[in-house]
């Protein structure tokens, strides 16, 4: 059974940096060229895609946040990490991981997802 | 950056089709992929590869992309369709993921 379950402060000071965790199971990051995404969604709005990071390394980040994101895995611990500097106001949401497998029948859609995990930002 | 556009909200009755479009340039030459949210929950996929549907997603679901429009089509609406849907697509070109606005559905 695959599952993906983010972790990380539900509060964050501004200026501060975020760094988040989805741990994952059920699937080897070697069973096929899987990647994982880190998404958010703002309280009421949309989802919004921040970085990849593919079984062989690469690494994909949304252009207008590329300076302040960092995303890199941990094969030996089974988890994705997200760091996300300089956080202010605009970065509070939910923040979810979800996987794809670029040889499954699925392709570039996102097959699983985590539950999220809401992020607050407040001095 | 690419940019997708969906309505921001569609309705329709129970038993009746609610269609839901997602707008680009060219996209019918691009791969889209829906996703349903619903309240409180992660996103679950609906739609790939343009008109796929995973197991365990009903047929009254369906996909279509050409030109510059994709529609996800639901067929015999059901209370349990109200939610809120997403289409998106990885932009080769500028190697992001790009998500569409989300269509929230209500049911009448």
């Amino acid at each position: 059974q695959v599952t993906l379950r983010e972790s990380g402060p539900a509060l964050v000071r501004p200026t501060q940096t975020l760094t988040l965790t989805c741990s994952f199971s059920g699937f080897s990051l070697s069973g096929g060229e899987v990647c994982f995404s880190w998404i958010r969604q703002p309280p009421g709005k949309g989802l919004e895609w921040l970085a990849r990071i593919d079984w062989d390394d690469d690494e994909f980040y949304n252009s207008s946040l590329r300076a302040r994101l960092t995303i890199s895995k941990d094969t030996s611990t089974d988890q994705v990490l997200l760091t996300l500097t300089n956080v202010g106001p605009e970065d509070a949401a939910t923040y979810f991981c979800a996987r794809h497998n670029r040889a499954g029948d699925y392709g570039e859609a996102f097959d699983y997802w985590g539950p999220g995990t809401l992020v607050t930002v407040s001095s | 950056s690419y940019v997708l556009t969906q309505p921001p909200s569609v309705s329709a009755a129970p038993g009746e089709t609610a269609k839901i479009t997602c707008g680009g340039t060219d996209l019918g030459s691009k791969v889209v992929h829906w996703s349903q949210q619903r309240p409180g929950q992660a996103p679950l996929l609906l739609i790939y590869y343009d008109s796929g549907r995973p197991s365990g997603i009903p047929e009254r679901f369906s996909g279509s992309n050409s030109g510059s429009t994709a529609t996800l089509t639901i067929s015999r609406v059901e209370a349990g369709d109200e939610a809120d849907y997403y289409c998106h697509l990885w932009d080769s070109d500028s190697g992001q993921f790009v998500f569409g606005t989300g269509t929230k559905v209500t049911v009448l």
